[in-house]
Parts: structure tokens; C-alpha cells; sequence
């Protein structure tokens, strides 16, 4: 079983459209959780981290379920700037970083 | 945020050949740097933690002898590719741990791009 599974897309949406994306974890033990946000043939960049309690940037909401080792992502209000993979990453020890493979998004006019 | 370049950002080499890619903390210093690799519509897999003056960890599969890791300074981290192939073709991305963001941050270069003829 992989340490974070995420699903991999495409999800194609319109502009305007609300989507989410769910990742689920393996390891019990994890720590700190994060989404980023990777475009094509470049470097991951953070968009948030995900806490138990929730939190919220903008368009963007991210939840944390301990018990379920389950992680989500809600865009709403999509933008083609959105368009980009989305990746979920969690940190199991000491600043070791697990990445998923990312599920892609594509934003359409 | 804070800056980690990477340099150079592509090379083409010849198989057998050794190639070196430098990883730099701009305006922190990191303690701890990594490095990924990332082959095509794959995650990124961390290859090895590198400490500052002291020898790097590598993960499980990965090479030691092939992938050179020099942690010289506080802002500079090194890895060699030695001898490489074309199946080391892939793209390698550096991150360091520090800076404003807290201890929890790992922030990332822009990646080198290898593709070994």
C-alpha cells in the first residue's frame, strides 16, 4: 500500500465550479500535513497546511480526519489559474516529506 | 518566502559522464537540505537528507556512491550524479528545511533537469 494515495485525474471542471480532492495516508504516526500545488515541469510550491481543525485561504478549504487518516481539499469558485496538480503531503518524521502523486486539475473557459 | 536556487536548471550529458548539481539557500541558512528526484507523472521521492558537516542519509534504494551529496556550508548543498545513464534522466529538486516559515517548512528550488544520452 503507498504511504499517501491520492486520486490522479484529470478532473475537468468550468470555470466557476467547486471541486475536491481527497488523499488518504498510511502511516498513523504522521505528523504534519500539507497541500502543494506543482505546475507543469516545475517545483512543488505550498499552498497550505492542513490542520484537524480545519482551515481556510480564500478559495481554498482544507480538512484533516485523524481517525479516518484522511485529508481533503475543497476549491471553490475554480479559476484557470487553478489548473495545475495538486499534491498531498504528509510528514512522517523529522521534517521527511511523503509525496503523493498528485491529482490533476484542469479548468476549462 | 524564502529562496532556494538550484543551478544549473538543465543539462544534457553523455552517458558515463559525472554531473553536478548545486543547491543553495539564499537568504537563510538551512541546516538541512534534501534531495528528490521525480521521474515523469510520478511523486517526488526523497533520495537523501543532507546534514551540514556531516555525512547525508540516504533512503532505502538509493545509491551512495552514485549520488554524491556534499553539505559544505550552511547555504550550499551538493549532488553528484556519478557515471550517470540514461535511466538517472529524471528531474532532481532540492528543498531546505528553515527560513521565516518555522520548523515545519520545507521550501523547494526550482529543479535541475537531467537527461543523460
Amino acid at each position: 500500500r503507498k504511504e499517501v494515495e491520492q486520486d490522479p485525474g484529470p478532473f475537468n471542471v468550468p470555470e466557476g465550479a467547486t471541486v475536491a480532492f481527497n488523499c488518504t495516508y498510511s502511516n498513523s504516526a504522521s505528523q504534519s500535513f500539507f497541500w502543494y500545488r506543482q505546475d507543469c515541469r516545475k517545483e512543488p510550491k505550498l499552498l497550505m497546511s492542513v490542520y484537524s481543525s480545519g482551515n481556510e485561504d480564500g478559495r481554498f478549504t482544507a480538512q484533516l480526519n485523524r481517525a479516518s487518516q484522511y485529508i481533503s481539499l475543497l476549491i471553490r469558485d475554480s479559476k484557470l489559474s487553478d489548473s495545475a496538480t495538486y499534491l498531498c503531503v504528509v510528514n512522517i518524521s523529522f521534517q521527511k516529506l511523503v509525496f503523493g502523486t498528485g491529482t490533476r486539475l484542469l479548468v476549462s473557459p | 518566502g524564502a529562496v532556494v536556487s538550484q543551478h544549473p536548471s538543465w543539462v544534457i550529458c553523455k552517458s558515463g559522464t559525472s554531473v553536478k548539481i548545486e543547491c543553495r539557500s539564499l537568504d537563510f541558512q538551512a541546516t538541512t537540505m534534501f534531495w528528490y528526484r521525480q521521474f515523469p507523472k510520478q511523486s517526488l521521492m526523497l533520495m537523501a537528507t543532507s546534514n551540514e558537516g556531516s555525512k547525508a542519509t540516504y533512503e532505502q534504494g538509493v545509491e551512495k556512491d552514485k549520488f554524491l551529496i556534499n553539505h559544505a556550508s550552511l547555504t550550499l548543498s551538493t549532488l553528484t550524479v556519478t557515471s550517470a545513464h540514461p535511466e538517472d534522466s529524471s528531474f532532481y529538486i532540492c528543498s531546505a528545511h528553515g527560513g521565516r516559515g518555522g520548523t515545519d517548512t520545507q521550501y523547494f528550488g526550482p529543479g535541475t533537469r537531467l537527461t543523460v544520452l
